[in-house]
């Protein structure tokens, strides 16, 4: 898993409530991402950030909101907003092409 | 944007036997294909890559062709082993941008 970590490994929310993952990277990258996979498929994803204040919508960004205030952080708020939000979310950061990704979250809402 | 489709979804293979899983992909900008093989619970983890400017790339009992003109590229593992069991993702990438994955191979290796 590289120099990426995710936070928590579990988590466990009720509906309607709002959820922040968080993604640290000691990496020295500039772009980060953060994907959903769930079962049986590909990773779709969220959003993604190419350098620090800056951030860009990928195909599955409805119900979730990032931000980039440090290259080293790039966390992903899963709001009430997203019709089904249970699923093991992916951070990942890239530098020349080359794509490393945490452990996961898997999230589960009640 | 990219479309990458992987092929097949599920593959079991005997002890010894070679595996091999192919993908293709939509967008003749893209550059940059690597491979990764996930483990139940875990991220993704890069276990091989081909640029475009390269046909062919081997890591031990692994290799990873490329046809440009086909747009397709394929995974290929020798002599399989228990530990090769998981699930392994195609990507496509055009200059560092968005990666476009593919659903996914659940490899099982028979002992």
């Amino acid at each position: 898993d590289g120099g990426i970590t995710q936070s928590p490994k579990y988590l466990f929310r009720k509906e309607g409530q709002n959820v922040t993952l968080s993604c640290e990277q000691n990496l020295n990258h500039d772009a980060m991402y953060w994907y959903r996979q769930d079962p049986g498929q590909g990773l779709r994803l969220i959003y993604y950030s190419q350098i620090v204040n800056d951030f860009q919508k990928g195909d599955i960004a409805e119900g979730y909101s990032v931000s980039r205030e440090k290259k080293e952080s790039f966390p992903l708020t899963v709001t009430s907003a997203q019709k089904n939000p249970t699923a093991f979310y992916l951070c990942a950061s890239s530098v020349y092409n080359e794509q490393f990704f945490g452990p996961g979250t898997r999230l589960t809402v009640l | 944007g990219e479309n990458v489709e992987q092929h097949p979804s599920t593959l079991s293979v005997q002890e010894g036997d070679s595996a091999v899983i192919k993908c293709t992909y939509s967008d003749s900008a893209s550059n940059y294909f690597p491979w990764y093989k996930q483990e139940l619970g875990k991220g993704p983890q890069l276990i091989i890559d081909i640029r475009s400017n390269v046909g062919e790339k081997k890591d031990q009992r692994i290799a990873v062709t490329l046809n440009k003109t086909a747009k397709h590229f394929s995974l290929h593992i020798t002599e399989t082993q228990p530990e090769d069991s998981a699930v392994y993702f195609c990507a496509a990438s055009r200059a560092g941008n968005q990666f476009y994955f593919g659903t996914g191979t659940s490899l099982t290796v028979i002992p």
